[in-house]
């Protein structure tokens, strides 16, 4: 079975202030993808990064930063210099074979609120 | 904009009744899959068509049933609506099943009454 879960269930931040977000997965697949996704307000869900289980490098792009350890089963996402338009509710989710092919298995979402 | 439609966007109505959500999916995508997002569940994944047909299934309900058309889009029909089904749906496509989940479509908010 596939399992994901954020233990933060809220964060909240001032602007500026660099932010993580975590995310443990588990998995008995080798080969799985790690997704985050983002929900602001408005409900849509906006994808920000896919990672394999083969590619442990860390990834910047802009503020944003997500740091994979397979030995720790954690892909945490982190926001550097955080500004209010980054409110929203962020999903990690995981995409792993056998049975559970194809689909996403969703964390319970981090409601991260940057205060001015 | 990812390319996933979902109509209609919103939709009200009330217990009891029978409703059908309609996602077209991005051009050459063959896999569709629908998600359910309410507050005590969370995102769930209920099921997943491929070119027509159904490939696997979540926690959909026997309520609850798809189906995928040769145009590639795709219905999910929710029947005897309760209160709790009022959610958040959300569709997704992909052009392989596997390794994708870059693009869902906008949404439909089920408010049941």
């Amino acid at each position: 079975a596939q399992k994901v879960t954020q233990a933060q269930t809220e964060i909240s931040v001032v602007e500026k202030e660099d932010v993580t977000l975590d995310c443990v997965y588990e998995t008995r697949d080798t080969t799985y993808y790690l997704f985050w996704y983002k929900q602001p307000p408005s409900g849509e869900l906006v994808f920000l990064i896919r990672r394999n289980s083969f590619d442990e490098q860390n990834e910047i792009s802009g503020r944003y930063s997500w740091n994979f350890q397979k030995s720790t089963s954690s892909f945490n996402f982190t926001i550097t210099a955080s500004q209010v338009v980054d409110s929203a509710v962020y999903f990690c989710a995981l995409n792993a074979g056998g049975t559970s092919y194809g689909k996403l298995t969703f964390g319970q979402g981090t409601i991260l609120t940057v205060h001015p | 904009d990812s390319g996933v439609t979902q109509t209609p966007k919103h939709l009200i109505t009330a217990t009891g009744q029978r409703v059908t959500l309609r996602c077209s999916p991005r051009s050459g995508d063959l896999s569709v899959y629908w998600y359910q997002q309410s507050l005590d569940q969370g995102l769930q994944f209920l099921i997943h068509y491929y070119n027509g047909e159904e490939r696997a299934k979540g926690n959909i309900l026997e309520r609850f049933s798809a189906q995928q058309f040769p145009d590639l889009h795709s219905e999910l029909n929710l029947s005897s609506l309760e209160l709790g089904d009022s959610a958040l749906y959300f569709c997704a496509s992909s052009a392989r099943g596997r390794g994708q989940g870059e693009f869902f479509g906008p949404g439909t908010r089920l408010t049941v009454l």
